[in-house]
């Protein structure tokens, strides 16, 4: 079966601008992971959706990152006013849910960021 | 807090060597532990995972142990091959919380026929 998607693999923008990122996950999955993958900061976690209850959002960095995920389904991150330290991959993953610990993460291949 | 701490690589072996990549955390409660692999060019993968205290994790050669007295999970293997050759992360995640897994800083692995 499909994997976890995500779009566009690349995405190239100007200092200032805002982005959305997708992740499609895979059919059934329930909890939804965004983390991002930089030099200097290695793999960090950013928000975490599970089912209809309020997300985790304890991992964004600053105001200007948000995410949504409508119908339990695709998630969207938006960074507003783009700054280059935000250059980075973006990952996704998602897992059946439930007790979250024991289920394992499926990664998509990530969207790569470059903030000019 | 919860962190992950792993040898700084890059690792440079030769075909058929041992391999060890040194994993230690820090962490409140009990927490799962995972090695994940990322293969040039494509997404990371789970390779191990262990739950509890004395369980082994183990897959395609590689194995690991969750060992709470000196807070580790290394990983071994006992002869690499060139297709070893990726980053390894170590990660942990609190079973009492999200699931979000928590990664070390990464080994990259180099196998050299």
């Amino acid at each position: 079966g499909a994997g976890v998607s995500q779009s566009p693999s690349n995405k190239v923008t100007e200092k200032g601008k805002d982005v959305e990122l997708r992740c499609d996950p895979i059919s059934g999955h329930t909890a939804l992971y965004w983390y991002r993958q930089s030099l200097g900061q290695g793999l960090e976690f950013l928000i975490y959706f599970q089912g209809n209850s309020a997300p985790d959002k304890s991992g964004l960095p600053s105001d200007r990152f948000s995410a949504e995920r409508t119908g339990g389904s695709v998630s969207t991150l938006t960074i507003q006013r783009t700054q280059q330290e935000d250059s980075a991959v973006y990952l996704c993953a998602s897992s059946l849910g439930g007790q979250g610990a024991l289920n394992e993460q499926f990664f998509g291949p990530g969207t790569r960021l470059t903030v000019l | 807090g919860n962190s992950v701490t792993q040898m700084e690589g890059p690792v440079t072996l030769s075909e058929e060597a041992f391999l060890t990549i040194n994993c230690t955390y820090t962490a409140t409660g009990y927490p799962s532990l995972f090695w994940y692999v990322q293969y040039p060019g494509e997404g990371l993968q789970l390779l191990l995972k262990a739950t509890k205290a004395d369980d082994k994790g183990s897959n395609k050669g590689f194995e690991a142990t969750y060992r709470k007295e000196t807070t580790s999970f290394h990983l071994e293997k006992g002869s690499v091959q060139v297709s070893d050759s990726a980053v390894y992360f170590c990660a942990l995640s609190d079973p009492s919380n999200t699931g979000k897994l928590i990664f070390g800083q990464g080994t990259t692995l180099q196998v050299k026929p």
